[in-house]
């Protein structure tokens, strides 16, 4: 069975600061990891994705996760927190192969100015 | 232009009706999805689809109804057997199985009269 468990739902940055989003999963298969980003009342936009290559994974807008099997961890971070970086961030599983994702239940990320 | 267009952006249910919401994708993906997303929560699969004339329920088919006559199609329809229709939904597509990557439209918020 698959799941992630994210274990911080609201995180709170001042803007310049490094960002650290938590992610724990569980599956039984080799998995594929995700983390999604979403704005208010929009749909989500792809950050990054882990397909068993390298296990520090670049994305956009500066994120970047790494994948450690031994902790069952995919944390995203990010140096230096934006204005714009605000949003709901939600960590994916998916089993090698399936089609479905499981999604975490999201963390709202604020930026104090 | 490509992408994923869901309409309505918002929309609005009677007591005892049934309503549809729009999925549209131009992308040449085989599969479409459908979640439905509440507050503080992550998002559940209601329906996929992994090709034309073909769908599976997700973890909570209840109350739903989809269709996929044609391939960049994919609505939805809430029922009124649907009892707590109220959130926001969210279609997606792929280009099928194995690690693909999802793709989002920004969604369309139901609520209830």
């Amino acid at each position: 069975a698959q799941s992630v468990t994210q274990l911080d739902s609201h995180v709170s940055v001042s803007e310049g600061t490094p960002v650290l989003l938590r992610c724990n999963y569980s599956s039984s298969y080799s998995p594929s990891l995700f983390w999604y980003v979403q704005h208010p009342n929009k749909g989500l936009q792809l950050l990054l994705k882990y397909t068993s290559a390298a296990t520090l994974v670049k994305g956009i807008n500066g994120f970047e996760a790494e994948f450690k099997k031994s902790e069952t961890s995919f944390h995203l971070t990010k140096p230096s927190a934006h204005m714009s970086d605000a949003a709901e961030y939600f960590c994916v599983v998916r089993a090698t192969g399936a089609n479905n994702l499981f999604f975490g239940t999201g963390t709202r990320l604020t930026v104090i100015p | 232009d490509g992408g994923i267009t869901q309409s309505p952006k918002y929309l609005f249910r009677k007591e005892g009706q049934n309503v549809t919401l729009s999925c549209e994708q131009n992308l040449n993906h085989d599969a479409m999805y459908w979640y439905r997303q509440d507050p503080g929560q992550g998002l559940r699969l209601i329906y996929y689809s992994q090709i034309v004339n073909d769908f599976q329920k997700g973890d909570i088919a209840e109350g739903y109804s989809v269709s996929r006559e044609k391939k960049e199609s994919f609505p939805l329809t809430v029922t009124s057997a649907q009892k707590n229709p109220t959130a926001f939904y969210l279609c997606a597509s792929s280009m099928g199985q194995g690690v693909n990557i999802q793709y989002f439209g920004a969604g369309t918020r139901l609520s209830v009269l």
